[in-house]
């Protein structure tokens, strides 16, 4: 069965700082990652959509990486704002399935 | 593109009624859609997962005759929760995605219900 770790659960940063999100996923037989942020409230907002053939995705100041061997991904957020504090969730698409695993995700602060 | 567009966003119901949560894809046709709940400060619970024309199929320990989902064409779902009791309040989101793995799946805004 498919689970999906991410780390750390909770994470305060200063306005400025360069920051990684973890993803961790216990089986390498997936067709894609995605990362999303959901604020308090809402829905989800699809940040980077990964195969399973790419290694990295960028998108302005984010960018995503894919190792599926080692069963890893990481969110690299650069220069990190106040307008980035949201709830990070990372959920990977497992062969053979339509539905998503989803991580706990982790709750991003930017402080001013 | 790909834009899931999800009506009403906030709805208060009295107990005993039913209420009906829109789904739409706006510029994809979605050959599947699913919806969440998701309890506060909590992870996404897939409730169930429904094809275009099909029978929806739903997740152990969801009650399909509570919650009503039709997926009558490519663009638009719907469940409706019927007979609403306080503890169906919740956050309900859907999401779509399009035939073949290579696509990503786009989430609805979410509609909280409150039951009262």
């Amino acid at each position: 069965k498919q689970e999906v770790t991410q780390i750390p659960a909770a994470l305060s940063v200063p306005e400025g700082e360069n920051l990684v999100l973890n993803c961790s996923f216990t089986d390498s037989a997936i067709y894609n990652l995605q990362w999303f942020r959901q604020d308090p409230g809402k829905g989800l907002t699809s940040l980077l959509l990964i195969q399973s053939s790419q290694r990295e995705q960028t998108s302005g100041r984010l960018n995503a990486s894919l190792d599926k061997s080692s069963g890893r991904s990481t969110l690299y957020i650069a220069a990190s704002q106040p307008g980035d504090s949201a709830t990070y969730l990372c959920a990977v698409r497992p062969g053979g399935s339509e539905k998503l695993v989803f991580g706990k995700g982790t709750k991003l602060t930017v402080n001013p | 593109g790909a834009v899931v567009s999800q009506h009403p966003s906030r709805v208060i119901c009295k107990s005993g009624t039913s209420v009906k949560i829109e789904c739409r894809s706006l510029d994809f046709q979605a050959t599947t859609m699913f919806w969440y709940r998701q309890f506060p400060k909590q992870s996404l619970m897939l409730m169930a997962t429904s094809n275009e024309g099909s029978k929806a199929t739903y997740e152990q320990g969801v009650e399909k005759d509570k919650f009503l989902i039709n997926h009558a064409s490519l663009t638009l779902s719907t469940l409706t929760v019927t007979s609403a009791h306080p503890e169906d309040s919740s956050f309900y989101i859907c999401s779509a995605t399009r035939t073949g793995a290579n696509y990503g799946y786009t989430f609805g805004s979410g509609t909280r219900l409150t039951v009262v």
